[in-house]
């Protein structure tokens, strides 16, 4: 089944705690993109990734670290988590370069830090 | 500057009334235009997009949207509304840079019986 899979699905971790959030696709999509949604802000785009080893931020990188070693595996970093990143993620993949295409959203990844 | 603004956080129909959900853009080049459901607990589906061509854009769930250059607008409709369509609504925007989406606040649409 064509997916793209977060883990963990939910998180409660304590500030300054390093943790990564998996995020995989078995379409072969070349663009994959990090968001985050927060009440009344809707989603705002973390990092996105045009191809392996290509990434760039979005409109709020700070605070958060990707790579993009493999094609199907586009992993978020939070090397030192603060409250104000508490907040629901999603991970998207689309075939084409760019957003344009259709993308593909994962199940979401809701992450509490104390 | 790109933006997206939809007017109203909170819709609420009755079943078999139309549904408008609006959605204004700001793009300092030719727009790329999404919409985009997410059902409870659930991630984001496509409804439609708009890239070139005819501006009445049809989607799934018998939604459909016009792209309106004058108006820079790119409201979404259907019909008719059921029960299953309650759940929240997001216009976006691409097209500047190639890889940047922008998102609008949403909308939740209620549908009563």
């Amino acid at each position: 089944e064509a997916q793209v899979t977060q883990n963990p699905r939910y998180l409660i971790t304590v500030t300054g705690k390093k943790l990564t959030v998996t995020c995989s696709q078995n379409m072969n999509h070349e663009y994959m993109s990090w968001y985050r949604q927060d009440p009344g802000l809707g989603l705002r785009q973390i990092y996105y990734s045009m191809n392996v080893e290509v990434t760039d931020k979005g409109d709020v990188p700070e605070g958060y670290k990707v790579s993009r070693k493999e094609k199907r595996n586009f992993p978020l970093i939070l090397e030192s988590p603060s409250p104000n990143q508490t907040s629901l993620y999603f991970c998207a993949s689309s075939l084409s370069v760019g957003p344009i295409g259709t993308q593909y959203f994962g199940p979401g990844t809701r992450l509490t830090v104390l | 500057a790109q933006s997206v603004t939809q007017l109203g956080s909170h819709v609420s129909v009755s079943e078999g009334a139309l549904v408008l959900l609006r959605c204004n853009y700001s793009s300092s080049v030719p727009p790329y235009l999404f919409w985009y459901v997410q059902y409870p607990n659930q991630g984001l589906q496509l409804l439609l997009k708009y890239t070139t061509g005819a501006t009445l854009v049809k989607g799934i769930n018998g939604f459909e949207a016009e792209f309106k250059k004058s108006e820079t607008s790119f409201h979404l409709t259907k019909p008719s509304a059921h029960m299953s369509d309650a759940a929240e609504y997001f216009c976006a925007l691409g097209g500047s840079t190639l890889g940047r989406l922008y998102f609008g606040r949403g909308t939740q649409l209620t549908v009563w019986p």
